[in-house]
């Protein structure tokens, strides 16, 4: 099982930047989907969840209204858009596969991608 | 959405056994046993080492063990070895999807 994240890099405060995360080695469309994030030596921070079937996604509050969660089963691709960036989006973001399948009860994540890093500075 | 309480640090000599506590409340610990934890080393991505709450993978240590209770998830670590050292995070669903992170330990081998 493996997810591989790109899409990072160096923008301004109120810019945008796509993320995109493919998963490989489970059957991707049977997964929620998560976005958790770690500014620099900080700690961690969950962003956002997509459903399995995309009917669902749920967002932190730092992001809300800002950040978009999407995904394409048929490329096993899960994607962050985020919009309205600011200083303290500065992080790693880290694509995050939970544990168990479905969406009807919690769960863990494992495994974790390398992350891609966003850094927002004028 | 606030960050489940972790202490910063916490430190111990070798053999001795140190106990990390994440405190959450009713709407997320208190609320669901499904708590897992994280190791970090410098410069990597975080390891799972448990889940619903005291469930250890098949790479921990057998050292290392979780347990909750109430609004209050624990990490113990005995015997402790210079490998240990890293920081440690925890984690419980929150609902609706949603899950929230604790503000991570960092521990220091002395």
């Amino acid at each position: 099982e493996q997810v591989v994240e790109s899409g990072g890099g160096v923008v301004q405060p109120g810019s945008s930047l796509r993320l995109t995360c493919v998963g490989s080695g489970f059957t991707f469309n049977s997964f929620d989907m998560n976005w958790v994030r770690q500014a620099p030596g900080k700690g961690l921070e969950w962003v956002a969840v997509i459903s399995h079937d995309r009917k669902i996604s749920n967002y932190a509050d730092s992001v809300k209204g800002r950040f978009t969660v999407s995904r394409d089963n048929s490329k096993r691709a899960l994607f962050l858009q985020m919009s309205s960036l600011r200083h303290e989006d500065t992080a790693v973001y880290y694509c995050v596969k939970p544990g168990r399948p479905g969406s009807a009860r919690g769960s863990w994540f494992d495994p974790w991608g390398l992350g891609t890093l966003v850094t927002v500075t004028s | 959405q606030s960050a489940l309480t972790q202490p910063a640090s916490v430190s111990g000599s070798p053999g001795q056994s140190i106990t990390i506590s994440c405190s959450g409340t009713s709407s997320d610990v208190g609320s669901f046993d499904y708590v897992s934890w994280y190791q970090q080393t410098p410069g990597k991505a975080p390891k799972l080492i448990f889940y619903d709450v005291f469930k250890g993978t098949s790479a921990v240590s057998d050292r290392l063990s979780a347990s909750k209770s109430g609004n209050t998830a624990y990490l113990t670590i005995s015997g402790l070895q210079t490998e240990d050292e890293a920081d440690y995070y925890c984690c419980s669903y929150a609902g609706g999807g949603a899950y929230v992170f604790g503000t991570g330990t960092q521990v220091t081998v002395l």
